[in-house]
């Protein structure tokens, strides 16, 4: 069975460029997370989907962060324009709907905004 | 006071030694507690998970939790130099579907 996958791996952007991430779930995960990582810290949760609903998206920042989770799979999430402070790994997780805190992680894609 | 919270580390044991990492939390409702493990440059994978008050073993892991003391801990016995590794604590809010993770701890085992 394939994990959950992203892409890219690694992002180098500039500054005030926009930025795209993919997810690919596990199949079968109807729930579907985003997470942040820095450097030295636990990840901290962006957004989560149930199916192609986000059902709690209070921790990301609306003004400069979209996502979305077209069809309940696949999943992108965007950052426009990107600031210097959003250098960090960005994890994508799933999960079977009710394993609370029984999460799957992909690989994560590691921003570096210059 | 952050919702869950690690000793950073890092914690140095000899190969063979019982590791001991500890976490607490501060929210009285939490149901779950769960332990992943990081390497370096890699993403979290889940370890174990606990609900109840008590040990939980699988292998050369137990996790214990006490939710009077809103403690909860891993034990890593007869420990490896592959067991090295950032250890993250997460927990499940009461009534959610919120997990919060805690900053990890650093273990490094001694060959």
């Amino acid at each position: 069975e394939a994990g959950v996958v992203q892409s890219p791996r690694y992002k180098i952007i500039e500054k005030k460029q926009p930025v795209a991430f993919w997810c690919n779930p596990i199949s079968g995960h109807n729930t579907l997370y985003w997470y942040r990582q820095n450097l030295g810290q636990g990840p901290e949760l962006l957004i989560r989907y149930e199916n192609e609903e986000a059902v709690d998206d209070s921790q990301l920042p609306k003004d400069r962060f979209s996502a979305e989770r077209l069809k309940g799979v696949d999943s992108t999430l965007k950052i426009q324009p990107a600031e210097l402070g959003d250098s960090a790994v960005y994890l994508c997780a799933s999960s079977s709907t009710g394993d609370l805190g029984v999460y799957t992680f992909g690989s994560g894609t590691r921003l570096t905004v210059v | 006071q952050k919702e869950v919270e690690q000793n950073s580390g890092p914690l140095s044991v000899p190969e063979g030694a019982i590791a001991s990492l500890n976490c607490t939390y501060s929210d009285r409702g939490s149901q779950s507690f769960f332990w992943y493990r990081q390497y370096s440059g890699k993403s979290p994978e889940l370890i174990m998970f606990i609900y109840s008050n008590g040990d939980k073993e699988d292998g050369r892991f137990t996790a214990q939790l006490n939710k009077a003391s809103q403690y909860v801990s891993l034990l890593i016995r007869d420990s490896q130099p592959s067991d090295s590794a950032t250890y993250l604590c997460a927990v499940n809010r009461a009534g959610g579907f919120k997990t919060i993770f805690g900053a990890g701890t650093r273990l490094f085992v001694k060959a």
